[in-house]
């Protein structure tokens, strides 16, 4: 299967890190993506990780894999109030043509 | 690099009428594009996915007469919901597959910023 699930609210102060979790359920995964989604906007692409990794940072952002269970985080350090969206993790598989299939979105609320 | 475009932004129609969204790669060639619908605060839904030059693949559940898709070139795809009523009202995106080369992941998608569509 292809199911992607996410908690959907997460609020957080600003400067604190933030972390937001998703499990999948096919293991072939071979891309695993972290978008965000501004109010009105297009998804952007914030990192994505191999499935043979266990763990990639790109500068405030931190990605950890759990094959074994599964799981996906990204944590986003010294939380800005720029960093309220939604954000979607995403799988690719081969056998899917590397489609994407989203969770349901994480909301994240930055506040004062 | 790697900028899609999607046209017109918004648009509001009439019940019956149809619509066409334009999807274009703007610096890169991608000969596959794809269609998502996303309802309110709900993820995104693949729709299909559109091929150059070949005839478009729908997601099970999507009325292929009722979605038209046209990929006619390397730089775009369109669109076209047809007989619109209030239930296609929707945030349509696009997104392009990227070239597989320099820093970006493979079969990275790009995706346009959307098109928002109100059918009254």
């Amino acid at each position: 299967g292809e199911d992607v699930e996410q908690s959907l609210f997460l609020s957080v102060r600003e400067g604190d890190s933030s972390v937001i979790n998703c499990t999948y359920t096919d293991s072939s995964s071979t891309y695993l993506y972290w978008y965000k989604q501004e109010p009105g906007a297009g998804l952007q692409l914030l990192t994505y990780i191999f499935s043979n990794m266990d763990m990639k940072q790109d500068q405030r952002l931190t990605v950890l894999l759990n094959k074994k269970d599964k799981h996906l985080s990204l944590r986003i350090a010294d939380t800005q109030t720029g960093d309220s969206a939604i954000y979607f993790c995403a799988e690719s598989i081969l056998s899917n043509d590397y489609k994407l299939s989203f969770g349901a979105g994480t909301t994240v609320t930055v506040r004062a | 690099g790697a900028v899609v475009s999607q046209h017109p932004s918004w648009v509001i129609c009439k019940s019956g009428t149809s619509v066409k969204i334009e999807c274009r790669s703007l610096d890169f060639q991608a000969t596959t594009m794809f269609w998502y619908r996303q309802f309110p605060k709900q993820s995104l839904m693949l729709m299909a996915t559109s091929n150059e030059g070949s005839k478009a693949t729908y997601e099970q559940g999507v009325e292929k007469d009722k979605f038209l898709i046209n990929h006619a070139s390397l730089t775009l795809s369109t669109l076209t919901v047809t007989s619109a009523h209030p239930e296609d009202s929707s945030f349509y995106i696009c997104s392009a597959r990227g070239p597989n080369s320099g820093t970006y992941a493979y079969n990275e998608q790009f995706f346009g910023p959307g098109t928002r569509l109100t059918v009254l």
